[in-house]
């Protein structure tokens, strides 16, 4: 099915583990986004990428790694996850230029 | 504060009624976009307006955009129930760079 699916949805997790956060798109769109949740801040940026292999921090980038060796998946990892991390995770892509986002169906991480 | 930040938090109306949205942001943009958030869902695009646009229409949604004043807004028009949902405006400050504001939680009471 074309679109943006994550995987898992939901995931529980403890203190210093590492955690990898799926996302696989099928338009073929050149940015992909990594977005978390939580309440009374709105989204804030993780890390993006323009293309394969360029990926570029966002707005709250620390604890977290990502890769994109090929266009359709960008995946995010928490390499000693915290419960600071504890949140919903959005995965978004988008063509360039006047291209809204699109974004996936969100990961629910608990880190206890 | 954010670069985007929604007014009201929270928003109850009764269906029929007209819901609007106010969005402030602080330094230039290319243009402004609306979300759509349905609880426990992703974010569903709604609407853009660039920075060269005054106002513009998608079925019941208005959007203005005022760059003078770094604000903007959106009214929707004949509420229903299916419109509750929480709602963000996120402004693009170039290079798909996106900041989104904290959201507008809309009930709409049938």
């Amino acid at each position: 099915d074309a679109g943006i699916t994550q995987s898992p949805r939901y995931k529980i997790t403890e203190t210093g583990r590492q955690v990898t956060l799926m996302c696989h798109q099928t338009w073929s769109h050149s940015y992909m986004f990594w977005y978390r949740q939580d309440l009374g801040h709105g989204l804030r940026l993780i890390y993006y990428s323009a293309a394969a292999d360029i990926t570029d921090k966002g707005e709250v980038p620390d604890g977290y790694v990502v890769s994109r060796s090929k266009t359709e998946n960008f995946p995010l990892t928490l390499e000693s996850a915290t419960r600071s991390q504890t949140s919903v995770y959005f995965c978004a892509s988008s063509d360039a230029g006047l291209a809204p986002l699109l974004f996936g169906p969100g990961t629910r991480l608990t880190v206890l | 504060s954010q670069q985007g930040e929604e007014d009201p938090q929270a928003l109850s109306i009764q269906e029929g009624e007209n819901a609007t949205m106010n969005c402030s942001y602080k330094t230039s943009i290319n243009n402004l976009q609306w979300y759509r958030q349905n609880s426990g869902r992703g974010l569903v695009h709604l609407i853009l307006i660039r920075s060269n646009e005054r106002e513009k229409h998608s079925g019941r949604l208005r959007v203005t955009l005022d760059t003078s004043k770094k604000s903007s807004s959106l009214l929707i028009t004949a509420s229903r129930a299916a419109d509750t949902a929480s709602y963000f405006c996120a402004t693009d400050l170039g290079g798909q760079n996106f900041v989104f504001g904290p959201g507008t939680r809309l009930s709409v009471l049938p």
